[in-house]
């Protein structure tokens, strides 16, 4: 397996449930991300983790709450969502202090929230 | 403030050029990055330009920066249907930063 893996690749779910995402790079990297892309609106980047450590938290509802207990493996735990947060979720990985440094994206997960 | 604006569709035939245009308002920007979607899948790194470069080759695909209009475009040359998809410019800022700023995206259609 190479790349970024995510899984499930898609995910339906009432506002009552609570579900998690995962998220597995096998490149190496120091940093990973959870991105969320909605139809019509720019890539939204909701939490960065460097060297296992959150560095970014944009405003995010706490009702997604990330984990990231190594620097391989991240995951998005949900609970309490609403309609509006159906979207497709990006996990991304990249080389932190490279000068070069490049995202590498999974193929995401594609949430419905019923 | 950080934008990055570019059209949403653009349509070409089968054996033609695509150039996908893109606009950005930071001029701090370090790199500017090609992606690209296909349906179902995430985003896939294309190619990515180096700010104090004008232009840069990759086979079928030229990026050319206009630092001072703040303009960046990617062309594809003997655009095949394998290349249906949308495309997305993304800046950096600085070198440090972890964001990228992203556009709406452009979707590509190729008709045979």
């Amino acid at each position: 397996e190479t790349g970024v893996t995510q899984t499930p690749r898609h995910l339906v779910m009432g506002m009552t449930n609570k579900k998690s995402l995962k998220c597995e790079q096998h490149l190496g990297h120091n940093a990973m991300y959870w991105y969320k892309q909605s139809a019509k609106k720019p890539l939204e980047l909701m939490f960065v983790y460097s060297l296992e450590e959150r560095v970014e938290n944009n405003s995010v509802p706490s009702r997604f709450s990330p984990e990231c207990p190594n620097s391989s493996h991240l995951f998005l735990h949900l609970h309490t969502l609403q309609p509006e947060d159906s979207a497709l979720y990006l996990c991304a990985s990249s080389q932190i202090m490279d000068p070069n440094e490049k995202l590498f994206f999974g193929s995401g997960t594609q949430l419905s929230v019923l | 403030g950080e934008d990055v604006e570019q059209s949403l569709f653009l349509s070409v035939r089968e054996g033609d050029s695509s150039v996908i245009n893109c606009t950005y308002t930071d001029s701090s920007s370090t790199y500017l990055y090609w992606y690209k979607q296909e349906p179902g899948a995430g985003l896939q790194l294309l190619t990515y330009i180096f700010s104090n470069m004008d232009m840069k080759q990759d086979q079928r695909l030229t990026v050319l920066l206009n630092k001072k209009d703040k303009h960046l475009s990617l062309r594809i040359a003997d655009t095949q249907t394998g290349d249906s998809a949308i495309y997305f410019c993304a800046e950096k800022i600085g070198a440090g930063s972890y964001q990228l700023t992203f556009g709406k995206g452009t979707k590509l259609s190729v008709i045979p």
